[in-house]
């Protein structure tokens, strides 16, 4: 059974940096069938994707384009987890921060398992 | 591509059926639809992948059907643990991952 464990801080002052970690049991980041991604929900309740990172014989990132200029995704494959890193965050940023797997089968792909959310408070 | 759904709000009571509604602003391969439930406090959770595979535990309760642009997730009999919010998502577009508003289920 594939879990994701979060952690990092819950309040970020605004032009720092918010960084979050999330520790994968049952599954590796180097996984060739999965991807490791970051999903914010606003408290408006709008699920956000911004970004990935995955391992094809070489690793990659895709990031959103709102937040591209801002943001990144690494893995550590020595502790098997992946972090985010997104840097001058202002209020707008404050959201439920989650890290999600995403798991290609034939029968498709979807989002699962998810981390347990994280609140994160940029004032 | 952006994703609506339809109702925002659907108001039922236990034992009927829901039928939610997600429609794409273009094309989506069905492989790469999938809805997703979420409670108050708790992070969304895998419902359908592929358009109309149950994920593991899911009950039969729960249909995905549709392809191309309009998608629909079926509740039959709903159960009072079944009022929540669902989410639809595609992948493969643009933005590479996007999510629909969301359909609360609750309570007439």
């Amino acid at each position: 059974q594939v879990q994701l464990q979060q952690s990092g801080p819950g309040l970020v002052k605004p032009s720092q940096t918010l960084s979050l970690t999330c520790v994968i049991s049952g599954d590796s980041v180097s996984s060739d069938s999965a991807s490791w991604n970051w999903i914010r929900q606003s408290p408006s309740g709008g699920l956000e994707w911004l970004g990935r990172t995955y391992f094809r014989s070489e690793w990659s990132t895709d990031y959103a384009e709102s937040v591209k200029s801002r943001i990144t995704i690494t893995p550590d494959t020595s502790k098997n987890q992946f972090s985010l890193h997104l840097n001058s965050v202002t209020p707008e940023d404050t959201a439920v921060y989650y890290c999600a797997r995403f798991y290609l089968t034939y029968l498709g792909g979807s989002f699962d398992p998810w981390g347990q959310g994280t609140r994160v408070t940029v004032s | 591509i952006v994703l609506t759904q339809s109702p925002g709000t659907l108001s039922l009571s236990p034992g009927e059926e829901a039928t939610l509604s997600c429609r794409a602003s273009e094309s989506v391969s069905s492989t790469y639809l999938a809805w997703y439930q979420q409670k108050p406090g708790q992070a969304p959770r895998l419902l359908i992948h592929g358009a109309s595979t149950r994920a593991n535990g899911i009950p039969d309760r729960f249909r995905g059907s549709g392809s191309g642009t309009d998608y629909t997730l079926s509740i039959s009999g709903l159960e009072p643990e079944d009022f929540a919010v669902y989410y639809c998502q595609q992948y493969g577009g643009s933005p590479l991952f996007s999510f629909g508003p969301g359909t609360k289920v609750d309570l007439k």
